[in-house]
């Protein structure tokens, strides 16, 4: 069974500043998709960045960047130049083509961005 | 191009009470995801919906809830009776088939079973 990891507590940056939020993920699949999403007060689900497990270069979304390690298992993702706007929650999450498609979350990591 | 759209966008019930949440996917998406989001835990897929059939329902508490998609466009989620532990919000997804780029999300209706 497929499973995502984040195990940092609150994380603290200063405007800016860039920051790395960390992901590891368990899969015996050789085909899978790796996402991060930012989850602001309000609720909404904001998709910022996908790597597909074949993918041989790291995805990059503007100021976000998604440091993949295969070997490793990790899937951490880079804010660089923090905002005062980049405070949320943040989900790594994993799915698979086909039928399994749905995503798998981790339990999230809270991101605050101090002037 | 439209969003996901989902009402209400809140609702408080007391408890054993039934209550629906509505969404509305976007257009040509045949894949439809109702996920339900515990406050501090990642988003649980409750079930998952292939045009207008079930792909994946296995967490989904039968015995409580149900969901439908008829047409295979707008999908409604129903809860009766609710249980405190229902509290949660419930989010919407709808994607293409490959979701090699993401999916769109629903604003989500938040759940409050007093």
């Amino acid at each position: 069974a497929q499973k995502i990891t984040q195990t940092q507590p609150g994380m603290f940056v200063q405007e800016k500043e860039a920051v790395t939020l960390d992901c590891t993920y368990d899969t015996s699949d050789q085909s899978y998709g790796l996402f991060w999403y930012k989850q602001p007060s309000s609720g909404e689900m904001i998709f910022l960045i996908y790597q597909g497990s074949y993918d041989e270069q790291n995805a990059t979304e503007g100021r976000y960047s998604l440091n993949f390690q295969k070997a490793r298992k990790s899937a951490n993702l880079v804010i660089s130049a923090s905002q005062l706007g980049d405070s949320a929650m943040y989900f790594c999450a994993m799915s698979f083509t086909g039928a399994n498609s749905k995503l798998t979350f981790g339990k999230g990591i809270t991101l605050s961005v101090r002037p | 191009e439209a969003g996901v759209a989902q009402s209400p966008r809140y609702k408080i019930i007391e408890k054993r009470q039934s209550v629906a949440f509505w969404c509305n996917p976007i257009s040509g998406h045949a894949t439809l995801y109702w996920y339900q989001q515990i406050l501090g835990q990642g988003p649980k897929l409750l079930i998952q919906f292939q045009n207008n059939g079930v792909v994946d329902d296995s967490q989904l508490p039968k015995d409580r809830f149900s969901a439908e998609r008829l047409k295979g466009v707008d999908s409604t989620l129903k809860i009766q009776p609710a249980k405190l532990e229902d509290s949660a919000v419930y989010l919407c997804a709808s994607a293409h088939y490959w979701v090699g780029n993401g999916y769109t999300f629903g604003s989500g209706t938040r759940l409050t079973v007093v």
